[in-house]
């Protein structure tokens, strides 16, 4: 079967930087698809990585490995607006996204 | 300001009552989703649309019907609520269909008694 595999909740500090991880294990693999999401509120895009390799955008980058099955989001200058879900997104063979269940990420002061 | 609306934003229902989950889009995207969300789970899929007048299933179809009469519009609609139906909807759109970016409404809150 499919599987996205993100822990399902990570704690850091204000200031900080966190990593939060994604394993894949999909039929097929046509890109991957990071997603915040704060409480009660809609899914926002964040990054799409299709090739191995690091994407930077602003204080946010996202990490590939297609041979490993991994991906990870980073998120640096930690701010207490980060507090939200992070969603990891897999688009498979027939372009279907399979969606993990998503990291709670906590901001402390 | 563009972008997805949906109705209602919440909504408590008996079970056995048939229910329309609206959702409108003003981006003139081809591509249009439902989505349902529960905790502890990834989205799933209920139906699809690539261009109005298709339509087509996802990983969880049972119980739920779409139409996609034209570009903007996309109806969900639960013919007999069942209380699994209990979950929060979440209606998306994307430009490019199958590797686009997806841009999602507020979310109905749906709740079956």
């Amino acid at each position: 079967g499919q599987n996205i595999d993100q822990p399902t909740e990570m704690t850091a500090t204000e200031g900080a930087i966190v990593q939060i991880n994604c394993t894949y294990q999909t039929s097929g693999f046509n890109g991957l698809f990071w997603y915040q999401q704060h409480a009660g509120e809609a899914p926002t895009f964040l990054s799409y990585n299709v090739l191995d390799g690091l994407e930077e955008k602003g204080r946010f980058s996202s990490f590939l490995s297609r041979s490993k099955g991994y991906s990870y989001l980073l998120l640096k200058e930690l701010q207490m607006k980060d507090s939200a879900s992070y969603l990891c997104a897999v688009m498979d063979s027939n372009y279907q996204l399979i969606w993990g269940a998503g990291t709670k990420l906590i901001i402390k002061p | 300001i563009a972008g997805i609306t949906q109705a209602p934003t919440s909504q408590i229902l008996a079970a056995g009552r048939r229910m329309t989950l609206r959702c409108t889009q003003d981006m003139r995207h081809n591509a249009m989703y439902w989505y349902r969300q529960d905790l502890g789970l990834g989205l799933r899929l209920i139906h699809y649309s690539n261009t109005a007048g298709t339509t087509g299933k996802g990983e969880v179809p049972d119980g739920y019907s779409v139409s996609r009469a034209n570009t903007d519009d996309f109806p969900l609609t639960l013919a007999s609520a069942v209380p699994s139906q209990t979950s929060v909807y979440f209606c998306a759109s994307s430009e490019e269909g199958e590797t686009g970016e997806l841009f999602f409404g507020e979310g109905s809150r749906l709740t079956v008694l």
